[in-house]
């Protein structure tokens, strides 16, 4: 059983398309997040949602928007994609929120890895 | 400035050996670590967490010591296998300039395990 499932796990596309990728979660936590890891391999937060609530919302352009229909799922919609974009994201869900002194470990997707061409 | 530092070169270890892994970070006033496993093509894999009171915690074969003095973290795999290649991750719990808590990565250390 995939605790966090992430589809798709490769997304290749061009310039200037729109994509989604979409996130769910079977852990019951309250909290999901997408991060963007570079190729320098850090990991940056982008979005953190609380039972459906946007909580965290980084220095993120505005194409990208993410969207909560329930608390086991976090979907990422991404807009007139740019070169720029190209890089690995992961979905991760926690029991706690992230933005708290709460401690709970996160729990990672596999990855989508995005190409803009 | 804040920074999280972990060594970028990888690390070779003879199967068998220990294995020790540093996070070092400046201007950040952690409460805790966290750190991860990630192999390639796969998310990050949580393993121990140590809070900014503990001095060391262990977990089978790895141990975290967390020095908030040096601003240092070092994980330990002792008796080292080749399955323990992977990348290490360090994660900062501190809190951030609008009072809510952040979770700083580190770039990660390549362990390399030799049989």
């Amino acid at each position: 059983d995939t605790a966090v499932s992430q589809t798709p796990k490769y997304l290749v596309t061009q310039m200037g398309n729109d994509k989604s990728i979409k996130c769910e979660q079977n852990l019951g936590h309250d909290t999901m997040y997408w991060y963007k890891q570079d190729s320098k391999k850090f990991l940056k937060i982008m979005f953190s949602y609380n039972n459906k609530e946007l909580i965290i919302n980084e220095t993120v352009p505005n194409r990208f928007s993410p969207k909560s229909p329930d608390k086991a799922h976090l979907n990422l919609h991404i807009n007139s994609l740019e070169l720029g974009d190209s890089a690995v994201y992961f979905c991760a869900s926690s029991q706690g929120g992230g933005w708290t002194s709460d401690n709970s470990p996160l729990h990672f997707g596999n990855g989508t890895r995005l190409t803009v061409t | 400035s804040q920074k999280i530092e972990q060594n970028s070169e990888a690390l070779n270890i003879q199967e068998g050996k220990t294995a020790t892994l540093t996070c070092n970070y400046t201007n950040y006033s952690p409460a805790y670590l966290q750190w991860y496993r990630q192999d390639p093509g796969r998310g990050p894999v949580f393993l121990l967490l140590i809070r900014e009171n503990e001095k060391e915690k262990r977990k089978e074969r790895l141990k975290v010591t967390f020095d908030t003095t040096l601003k240092q973290s070092l994980f330990h795999i002792t008796a080292s296998q080749p399955a323990d290649s992977a990348t290490y991750l360090c994660a900062l719990g501190a809190p951030a300039v609008d009072s809510n808590y952040q979770l700083i990565w580190g770039a990660g250390t390549k362990l390399i395990i030799k049989p």
